[in-house]
């Protein structure tokens, strides 16, 4: 149980697209959802939580214009990288907070390379 | 914000050794967990432990919320074992998880 899967596992973009990054609970409903960041050979960065059928809330640093987010259903987040730069290349990673006798665990999925050149 | 430290930073074993790595927090906190992350990135759940101790296997966790750290036990240690050991804390009630520093293990046979 408690299984979430992210989709695509890695992307490369040019310069200037955008990119959507989508985060799937597969076996529970996940009212909650949250976005991570990491950088090669550091740890994780929480950049967002996103609450189905609610606006997003983000960290402080975190621009909400560039890095969108929409939690439509009880299963499905998503995260859209906008105008993509070098700089937004990253390892993308969300999870979500479980539910029932889990409800306090966050389930992480696999990630998300994304290389922008 | 709540600040994580986690030691050793890295650390080397042969199969079959023993090692303990500790999670320092600087305030209370609400949740703890402890992640193995893979080297192909995946966060595998370990244990949720806010307090107290907990067994699973080759590995134990044990968390003393008054003293404000937490340790996980790796016995008998196995190549696949290596990898980034996170633990992650959250002192907002809001499940915003805090990652600590890391601590790399490496196994070798």
């Amino acid at each position: 149980g408690a299984v979430v899967s992210q989709h695509p596992s890695w992307v490369i973009c040019k310069s200037g697209t955008s990119v959507k990054i989508e985060c799937r609970s597969l076996d529970f409903q996940a009212t909650t959802m949250f976005w991570y960041r990491q950088f090669p050979k550091q740890s994780l960065m929480l950049m967002a939580t996103s609450n189905e059928g609610s606006k997003a809330t983000y960290e402080q640093g975190v621009e909400k214009d560039k890095f969108l987010i929409n939690h439509a259903s009880l299963t499905l987040s998503t995260l859209t990288v906008t105008s993509a730069h070098p700089e937004d290349s990253s390892f993308y990673i969300c999870s979500a907070r479980g539910a029932g006798q889990s409800y306090n665990e966050q389930f992480f999925g696999p990630g998300t390379r994304l290389t922008v050149l | 914000g709540i600040q994580v430290e986690q030691s050793p930073p890295d650390l080397i074993l042969q199969e079959g050794a023993n090692s303990t790595l500790r999670c320092n927090f600087s305030d209370s906190v609400n949740n703890l967990q402890w992640f193995h992350q893979n080297p192909w990135g995946q966060l595998i759940n370990l244990f949720y432990i806010p307090s107290g101790t907990k067994q699973n296997g080759r590995l134990s966790a044990t968390t003393v919320a008054t003293e404000r750290y937490s340790l996980l036990y790796i016995s008998s240690s196995q190549t696949t074992d290596s990898g980034v050991y996170f633990c992650a804390v959250d002192n907002t009630g809001f499940q915003k998880l805090v990652f600590g520093t890391g601590t790399r293990l490496l196994v070798s046979p």
